[in-house]
């Protein structure tokens, strides 16, 4: 079976400092991981992916993933939060590589941006 | 990238009645609509996967009867949610995708059963 845990329901961090949201992954299969980003009340819209290729992947706005596999660790880092990364992110795994069929989604991490 | 537009973006009703909600893809053709369930502060949970033209595929402990999902078309796929109650109150998001690329999502419908 397929699940995703996000350490930590919130994250603080001031203007300019580094940001670093967590997620742990399990999967029978080589999985594809995403990060998606969630504004109040808003859709999602995919932050990167993780599709067997790369294990550093870069996404929008500045941020980045590393796969790591031994450690069952998809993390999501950006080295300077702006105060519009405030907002919902997800981590999200898929069963199969390279694919999008049924999505499972961690639970959530809010991350709060303070000037 | 592709939009996914959802309608309405809000709905109240009374309990009882029915509400349907749209999704639809506006500059691409869908071959797989997924809906998910939001709970307030909580993550989003699998419905049901509906491919254009064929029944939806439901997830487990999801009514089938009570959230009646039709893909009619390839840009198309509505939710009804029949006899509403305070219960089904919640945000609903769609997604679409083509075969086995990126899955778009919508801007979500927040439904309260009053």
């Amino acid at each position: 079976a397929q699940s995703v845990t996000q350490l930590d329901s919130h994250v603080s961090v001031s203007e300019g400092t580094p940001v670093l949201l967590r997620c742990n992954y399990s999967s029978s299969y080589s999985p594809s991981l995403f990060w998606y980003v969630q504004h109040p009340n808003k859709g999602l819209q995919l932050l990167l992916k993780y599709t067997s290729a790369a294990t550093l992947v870069k996404g929008i706005n500045g941020f980045e993933a590393e796969f790591k596999k031994s450690e069952t660790s998809f993390h999501l880092t950006k080295p300077s939060a702006h105060m519009s990364d405030a907002a919902e992110y997800f981590c999200v795994v898929s069963p199969f590589s390279g694919g999008y069929n049924k999505l499972i989604f961690g639970a959530g991490t809010r991350l709060a941006v303070h000037p | 990238g592709a939009v996914v537009s959802q309608h309405p973006s809000w709905v109240i009703c009374k309990s009882g009645t029915s509400v349907k909600i749209e999704c639809r893809s506006l500059d691409f053709q869908a071959t797989t609509m997924f809906w998910y369930r939001q709970f307030p502060k909580q993550s989003l949970m699998l419905m049901a996967t509906s491919n254009e033209g064929s029944k939806a595929t439901y997830e487990q402990g999801v009514e089938k009867d009570k959230f009646l999902i039709n893909h009619a078309s390839l840009t198309l796929s509505t939710l009804t949610v029949t006899s509403a109650h305070p219960e089904d109150s919640s945000f609903y998001i769609c997604s679409a995708q083509v075969a086995n690329t990126e899955a778009f999502f919508g801007q979500g419908t927040r439904l309260t059963v009053v």
